[in-house]
């Protein structure tokens, strides 16, 4: 069955430093989004893409976030200079469709720990 | 705002035993879907259930959904122990497609 991933497993850096966290969504799928999980919280929504833009973000999707899908198979959250607060679980996930109706299948995760 | 809120926050049975899991809501949904998350992985998607639908099942799954209360139930049938988990109810409204997720219940099934 096909599934969505994710890399690295576990991403470790220093305060201020940038990251980039990867995902492969499902191959036929056209919607992608970010969702992000602080220890012990909700489960929370940043930012959806489709057609190679952004169609929604959060408010915690500010300037120090950016996401790209620099090929046809990758999608990419990128963090420019991370804050302790960014630790958390980052998870992606992709649909076949999108407004008003499909079912969003998630990745594994990436836990960011920043120092 | 719109919100998933599941009850309750904790669930402990005997396997064997079904479970029920709650979640209400705040305004009108298109869809409402569960997820299971064992500790520290990741989503798992168990069932979507849409607006103008009442229940479904899938397997030992069953949802309910009661637009009239914006409330929706999940039974799981028969347990196990491998379903040890936290279940959480995610839901999109109006032209978004973002889901907005409940806190999660954590059903421990006890051999």
């Amino acid at each position: 069955e096909p599934e969505v991933t994710q890399t690295p497993s576990h991403q470790v850096t220093q305060m201020g430093q940038e990251v980039i966290l990867r995902c492969v969504p499902i191959s036929n799928h056209l919607y992608f989004y970010w969702y992000r999980q602080i220890l012990g919280q909700k489960v929370e929504f940043l930012v959806s893409f489709y057609n190679n833009e952004i169609s929604e973000k959060s408010e915690i999707f500010d300037d120090q976030f950016s996401v790209e899908r620099p090929d046809g198979s990758n999608f990419t959250l990128k963090i420019r200079s991370t804050k302790l607060e960014d630790s958390a679980m980052y998870f992606c996930a992709s649909s076949q469709e999108g407004p008003q109706g499909d079912t969003q299948y998630f990745g594994p995760g990436t836990r960011l720990t920043v120092l | 705002s719109q919100q998933g809120e599941e009850d309750p926050q904790a669930l402990s049975i005997q396997e064997g035993e079904n479970a029920t899991m709650n979640c209400s809501y705040k305004t009108s949904i298109n869809n409402l879907q569960w997820y299971r998350q064992n500790s520290g992985r990741g989503l798992v998607h168990l069932i979507l259930i849409r607006s103008n639908e009442r229940e479904k099942h899938s397997g030992r799954l069953r949802v309910t959904l009661d637009t009239s209360k914006k409330s929706s139930s999940l039974l799981i049938t028969a347990s196990r122990a491998a379903d040890t988990a936290s279940y959480f109810c995610a839901t999109d409204y109006g032209a978004n497609s973002k889901l907005t997720f409940g806190k999660g219940i954590t059903l421990s099934v006890r051999p």
